[in-house]
């Protein structure tokens, strides 16, 4: 069984700050990828950023990076200079599995909160 | 292209009616997904399908049904509908679910149901 943990409700950051959302997971499966979603008040999903298990080097996409560190299974996410539009719901996500079936589906944490004050 | 659409956007029910949610994709995409969200509990699958007339149990199916008729719509279905199914409900869709595939999920922008 896959299991997420964020073990950050919620966050605080000031307006051009880096900040880092906390994701752990736990998986037997040696092929898995690892997505962080945001989730803006409006209440729409955005996919942000995507690691694969067997990736080199960590994964980059503007403003957000993913720190990820497999031996202790866990998947940071880290803002670089907050934006007051960062202020959001933040969803660390992991799909493993499909080794025989060829498809797998997505487990989500419980989400961080995270606010950006100017 | 609207990419994945939900109907309705809200609606209220009371106890032991029934109702059918919609989601329908224009990405072609072979994969769809239907997730409750509570407060405090992030997503959690309830039914998923990985092609047109196939369908699978997710995490928490129980009091739901679905239908996969055809490849673009993806219907979530609530027979008898209790309060505990007061949620946000998502549809998602995916062209590939492989463990390792990079293809991110595409979400609906969701359906607020309450259930008095």
């Amino acid at each position: 069984a896959q299991k997420i943990t964020q073990t950050q409700p919620g966050m605080f950051v000031q307006e051009k700050e880096a900040v880092t959302l906390d994701c752990t997971y736990d998986t037997s499966d040696p092929s898995y990828g690892l997505f962080w979603y945001k989730q803006p008040s409006s209440g729409e999903m955005i996919f942000l950023i995507y690691q694969g298990s067997y990736d080199q080097q960590n994964a980059t996409e503007g403003r957000y990076s993913l720190n990820f560190q497999k031996a202790r299974k866990s998947a940071n996410l880290v803002i670089s200079a907050s934006q007051l539009g960062d202020s959001a719901m933040y969803f660390c996500a992991m799909r493993d599995g499909g080794m025989n079936s060829g498809y797998s589906t997505l487990t989500f944490g419980k989400g961080t909160m995270l606010l950006v004050s100017p | 292209n609207a990419g994945v659409t939900q109907t309705p956007k809200f609606r209220v029910l009371k106890t032991g009616q029934s109702m059918t949610l919609l989601c329908a994709q224009d990405m072609n995409h072979e994969y769809m997904y239907w997730y409750r969200q509570d407060p405090g509990m992030g997503l959690r699958l309830i039914h998923y399908s990985v092609g047109e007339g196939t369908t699978a149990k997710g995490e928490v199916p129980d009091g739901y049904n679905v239908s996969r008729l055809k490849k673009q719509n993806f219907l979530l279905g609530l027979e008898s509908a209790a309060p505990s199914q007061t949620s946000v409900y998502f549809c998602a869709s995916s062209y590939t679910a492989g463990a390792l595939s990079y293809n991110e999920q595409f979400f609906g922008p969701g359906t607020r149901l309450t259930v008095l």
